[in-house]
């Protein structure tokens, strides 16, 4: 059974709406995060979360917002959908984010394509 | 800032010969960690063998080995005795003390029978 589990698996979506990724672990872990992978680029990191506190934010634009409700959830919201965003997104976690090695376990992905 | 680089974009070998990939790595830190994951076709990201710098000895994990080079900020990943499932695509990463993890672009792998 998956650890960390991505909902939907694949999404589609118009340009100008909103919709949310949803992302939870059964790990145990205190660490999560968000990345994308898009044709045009490697694997990016967004964001982490420790403890549920935002720790890093790498990601320009405020149309992306993580939500965490509990410990084990790290959603990611995105509004104003456009055709750019369309990549799949991966979320992560581990035992801890910062000195530490624990290498971050990976969901399944979430697939947006934005029409 | 971190920059991973990985140059092979692919390579074909037959099955059950080894296999070495190519990582490069910049970073200002003097302690961090070196990572290597696979993509399978499914899409499914996992985690292989994990290199802390202040370790010299190379790590080893079953039939995945790696060829850490400090000196030329070089971590190589080395797969013995390769198996048609081994084919995917293979992704070095690093981190420093912070939280994000930093990918190369990836070097696809076909194991032919």
């Amino acid at each position: 059974d998956p650890k960390i589990i991505q909902k939907p698996k694949y999404l589609v979506a118009v340009t100008g709406s909103e919709k949310i990724l949803i992302c939870e672990q059964y790990l145990g872990h205190n660490a999560m995060y968000w990345y994308r992978q898009s044709a045009k680029k490697p694997l990016e990191f967004m964001f982490s979360y420790s403890y549920q506190k935002l720790m890093d934010n790498q990601t320009a634009s405020s149309r992306f917002q993580p939500q965490s409700s509990k410990k084990n959830h790290l959603d990611l919201q995105i509004t104003a959908l456009k055709p750019d965003d369309s990549a799949t997104y991966f979320c992560a976690s581990s035992q801890d984010g910062t000195g530490n090695n624990q290498a971050p376990l990976f969901g399944e992905g979430t697939r947006l394509s934005v029409l | 800032a971190q920059k991973v680089t990985q140059t092979q974009t692919s390579i074909s070998v037959m099955e059950k010969t080894t296999v070495t990939m190519d990582c490069v790595y910049e970073t200002q830190d003097s302690s961090y960690f070196l990572f290597w994951y696979k993509q399978t076709a499914s899409g499914e990201i996992v985690f292989l063998i994990r290199q802390d710098s202040y370790k010299k000895e190379n790590a080893t994990v079953g039939h995945y080995s790696l060829n850490f080079q400090k000196p030329k900020s070089s971590i190589g990943l080395i797969i013995t005795a390769t198996q048609i499932e081994d084919s995917a695509v293979y992704f070095c990463a690093m981190r420093d003390m912070g939280y994000k993890l930093t990918f190369g672009t990836g070097t696809s792998l076909l194991v032919d029978p």
